[in-house]
């Protein structure tokens, strides 16, 4: 089966702190994903990446950063917390457009509280 | 701008059933339609993926069809059960914006016994 993992589920962070949340995966996906997701707004795309070292900004990309140094591997960086940045975060992965756009995969989601 | 709908919000039924769950699009120009499930305070699990070029996909009780023409898709589940409660994703991959994903808002399913 495929596994997306998220590594922290649960997080408290104070406002101002520089937060890492780490997302790997284990299907050798080429393209990998960071959404939040909140009550009445849905799912928000924040960044994606479509290799090694490469990405691009979603559709909210504003306090976020992110890397990708191994296929396997695409963390999400919050540079400075703040309290609008509580929310769940969900990681998530799929095959390259050239097999065929497939099903996406996700993690279990990071709840992070920023106080 | 693709924007995705799903109708109604939350919706109860008695055990056995039949759930119908809406998702309506307002760009045809979609790759396929994805039908999640999501329980609380989890992530999204896959359950139908359609192609554009299909116009169903079954899997077990669950049915999802797809009307691109008129920017709908429907989930059935056939005699629901409890452990169907859960919240339904709908979410449309865009031929735009290199095939980015647009989620609607959910429909939160309760079954009762």
């Amino acid at each position: 089966d495929v596994k997306v993992t998220q590594s922290s589920r649960y997080l408290v962070k104070r406002t101002g702190e520089k937060v890492f949340l780490e997302c790997v995966q284990d299907m050798d996906h080429e393209n990998m994903f960071w959404y939040r997701q909140d009550p009445g707004l849905g799912l928000r795309l924040i960044y994606f990446s479509y290799d090694v070292k490469m990405k691009e900004k979603g559709d909210i990309p504003e306090g976020y950063s992110v890397s990708r140094e191994k296929k396997e591997r695409f963390s999400l960086i919050l540079e400075s917390a703040s309290t609008n940045q509580t929310s769940m975060y969900l990681c998530a992965s799929t095959a390259s457009p050239g097999q065929g756009w497939n099903t996406i995969y996700f993690g279990e989601g990071s709840w992070l509280t920023v106080v | 701008k693709q924007e995705v709908t799903q109708i109604p919000a939350a919706l109860s039924v008695p055990e056995g059933e039949n759930l119908v769950l809406n998702c309506s699009f307002t760009d045809s120009a979609i790759y396929n339609l994805q039908w999640f499930r999501q329980d609380p305070g989890k992530g999204l699990t896959s359950l139908l993926l359609i192609q554009s070029s299909q116009r169903e996909q079954t899997s077990g009780r669950l049915n999802a069809s797809l009307d691109k023409s008129s920017g709908r898709s429907t989930l059935y589940i056939a005699a629901s059960q409890p452990g169907d409660s859960a919240t339904y994703l709908c979410a449309v991959r865009r031929t735009d914006s290199w095939g980015k994903l647009q989620f609607g808002a959910g429909t939160q399913v309760v079954v009762t016994p």
